[in-house]
């Protein structure tokens, strides 16, 4: 099955405490991204990613980092996570910026 | 620069009914437009897109959109309404051709169909 695989569904973390959110799609595709879904806010870009190793930063990328070395998985990773990032977070990948993305199904965050 | 807006926070309609959930837009070029669909713990799904050729789109589970150039819109709508549509709807948009590879999404509208 085509999927977009996010891994934890939730995580309850500290300030300060380094975490990594996983993605990895089964479909091939070149392009992928992660954005935050805020209440009133709708989504907002963090970091996409066009192809490995081609990474730019999106609306919101303060606070976050990703990487892209392989095709397949593209992290999100928090060094020092802090209460205004508690969010919902979500990976998309595609076949490119201006085809449909396919949606992880989320990880919900909390920073204490 | 493109911008997008969903002005309604919730859409109320009986199962049955006609619904539209409203979507505008701004862009610099050509709009590229999409709406995609949140089910409750899930992730957002792809309805339907618009880039060119006939106003009126049609997609998934029944719906359409229709592409209004003049009024800067892409309304969504469905014939009638299934109390199984109930979910978060959001527009997005680019600007095209390039324009940023960051869609802007609107701050989403919930659907709520009565029995």
């Amino acid at each position: 099955e085509a999927q977009v695989t996010q891994n934890p569904r939730y995580l309850i973390t500290v300030t300060g405490k380094k975490l990594t959110v996983t993605c990895s799609q089964n479909m091939n595709h070149e392009y992928m991204s992660w954005y935050r879904q805020d209440p009133g806010l709708g989504l907002r870009q963090i970091y996409y990613s066009m192809n490995v190793e081609v990474t730019d930063k999106g609306d919101v990328p303060e606070g976050y980092k990703v990487s892209r070395k392989e095709k397949r998985n593209f992290p999100l990773i928090l060094e020092s996570p802090s209460p205004n990032q508690t969010s919902l977070y979500f990976c998309a990948s595609s076949t490119g910026p201006n085809s449909p993305l396919h949606f992880g199904n989320g990880t919900r965050l909390t920073v204490t | 620069a493109q911008s997008v807006a969903q002005p309604e926070d919730q859409v109320n309609v009986a199962e049955g009914n006609p619904l539209t959930v409203k979507c505008t837009y701004s862009v610099s070029g050509n709009p590229y437009l999409f709406w995609y669909v949140q089910y409750p713990n899930r992730g957002l799904q792809f309805l339907l897109k618009y880039i060119t050729g006939d106003n009126l789109v049609k997609g998934s589970y029944g719906f359409e959109a229709e592409f209004n150039k003049s009024q800067t819109s892409f309304h969504l709508k469905k014939p009638s309404a299934l109390v199984s549509d109930s979910a978060l709807y959001f527009c997005a948009v680019r600007d095209l051709p390039g324009g940023s590879y960051i869609p802007t999404f609107g701050r989403g509208t919930s659907l709520i169909v009565h029995p």
